[in-house]
């Protein structure tokens, strides 16, 4: 049975600090994706890891795979309250490319 | 332009009713999914149409009966449905396989109660 798990499940941090998420998945899969979702929205898509090593970032995120591992992380510099929502991995499972499974989930909570 | 549109946003509907979700994107992509989340849970996946060909099934209860009728739209028929149903649904798109790289872009979701 397929696992994608984040850690931790929530998260509270102070402005201006740094911290990094953690998705770990019990599978092969080197398609890896990273979304936002914010209370009662729809989820935003952040970062497609595509490869081994494969490194993204945008603004104050990056996010970063290893396939060996099975270990991406979503890592937060300088954190700053509009970044407060919940974060979701996601590892596409199938060959034909068409099988997404989400992680458990981090709720981040950005505190001024 | 990556909108994905979803109908109705709000759904109230008893345990013998049958309604409809609808969902309709005009990006040109041919790969539609249904998701299921309940409130502080991750999507789950419920379908996949690949080029209007229902491509995956997760052992999703004949209550809910999907329908692609061209490349635009997708359908979640819903009949018989249980309280446990109520959940937000989310129709979702992507331009082809994932496998490529291509993004799944959602839409803002129907929320449904069943009474």
């Amino acid at each position: 049975e397929l696992k994608v798990e984040q850690n931790p499940l929530f998260l509270s941090m102070q402005e201006g600090k740094n911290y990094t998420i953690y998705c770990n998945y019990s599978t092969t899969s080197d398609r890896l994706y990273w979304y936002r979702q914010d209370p009662g929205k729809s989820l935003e898509s952040l970062f497609v890891l595509l490869s081994n090593g494969a490194v993204k970032q945008e603004g104050r995120l990056m996010a970063s795979l290893d396939t060996k591992a099975r270990l991406s992380t979503l890592h937060i510099t300088a954190a700053v309250h509009d970044l407060s929502a919940t974060y979701f991995c996601a590892v596409d499972m199938s060959r034909t490319g068409n099988q997404f499974y989400f992680g458990t989930g981090t709720s981040l909570t950005v505190i001024p | 332009d990556t909108e994905v549109t979803q109908t109705p946003k709000h759904l109230v509907m008893g345990m013998t009713n049958k309604k409809s979700l609808k969902c309709e994107q005009h990006m040109g992509h041919r790969a539609m999914y249904w998701y299921k989340q309940k409130a502080k849970k991750p999507p789950e996946l419920m379908f996949v149409y690949s080029y209007e060909k229902l491509s995956i099934n997760e052992s999703v209860p004949s209550r809910f009966s999907p329908e692609c009728p061209n490349s635009s739209l997708l359908n979640l028929h819903l009949h018989a449905l249980q309280p446990e149903d109520s959940a937000l649904y989310l129709c979702a798109s992507s331009r082809g396989q994932t496998s490529s790289g291509n993004t799944i872009y959602f839409g803002e979701g129907s929320w449904l109660t069943v009474v």
